[in-house]
């Protein structure tokens, strides 16, 4: 079965500033998407960002990035210019890419979840 | 806006009774994904149907059932209730349920058990 751990329960940031939130997943499979959710205090999910486990460029949208190890099975999400709507709780989510008809793979693997704080 | 529907959007219940969630995936979507956010579990996947079948199962329990009519929409059934379902329901669609594709989430329905 595949895990994902979000070891910082909470985090803030003055607004402007930078900062990464963590995400470790475990998995014998090799190929995989990860994702970043954020779910404000609408509590709307909405996706930030994904990236796919064979591609070793990092995915990028706008102010926000990850940084992705595969070897170490890290996958952190950085947030740069942070604003004060970037305040939310964030979900670092793993899903095998395995073929449409496998039944693991076709279900999202959350971790616990990061609440991030933007000051002003 | 995700395109996604929940209704309704509160449900307050009692212990040993049943209630159904409905979901109206984004136009063109084929499959929908059930989603549990509670404070004990965290977020789970419960189970995801493809164009009316069931395609993948999670930790759904035997209480709860679900299905998918032909017009796509699909509902959540959950029957004796327990303190414990106290949760946030999404509902998630995505155009052909493969891994490789975007889930788009509802807005969730936020069921409270007295």
């Amino acid at each position: 079965a595949q895990t994902v751990t979000q070891s910082q329960p909470e985090m803030s940031v003055q607004e402007a500033e930078t900062v990464t939130l963590s995400c470790t997943y475990d998995t014998s499979e090799n190929n995989y998407y990860l994702f970043w959710y954020k779910q404000p205090p609408s509590r709307q999910m909405i996706l930030v960002i994904r990236q796919e486990a064979y591609k070793q460029q990092n995915a990028t949208e706008n102010r926000f990035s990850v940084n992705f190890q595969k070897a170490a099975k890290s996958f952190s999400l950085k947030i740069s210019d942070s604003q004060l709507g970037d305040t939310a709780m964030y979900f670092c989510a793993f899903i095998l890419s395995a073929g449409p008809k496998n039944n693991a793979g076709n279900m999202l693997t959350f971790g616990g979840g990061t609440r991030l704080m933007v000051k002003p | 806006d995700s395109g996604v529907t929940q209704t309704p959007k509160h449900l307050i219940t009692a212990t040993g009774q049943r209630v159904t969630l409905r979901c109206s995936p984004r136009s063109g979507d084929l499959s929908v994904y059930w989603y549990q956010q509670s404070l004990d579990q965290g977020l789970q996947f419960l189970i995801q149907y493809y164009n009316g079948e069931e395609r993948a199962k999670g930790n759904i329990l035997e209480r709860f059932s679900a299905q998918q009519f032909p017009d796509l929409h699909s509902e959540l059934n959950l029957s004796s209730l327990e303190l414990g379902d106290s949760a946030l329901y999404f509902c998630a669609s995505s155009v052909d349920g493969t891994p490789r594709d975007e889930q788009f989430f509802g807005p969730g329905t936020r069921l409270t058990v007295l």
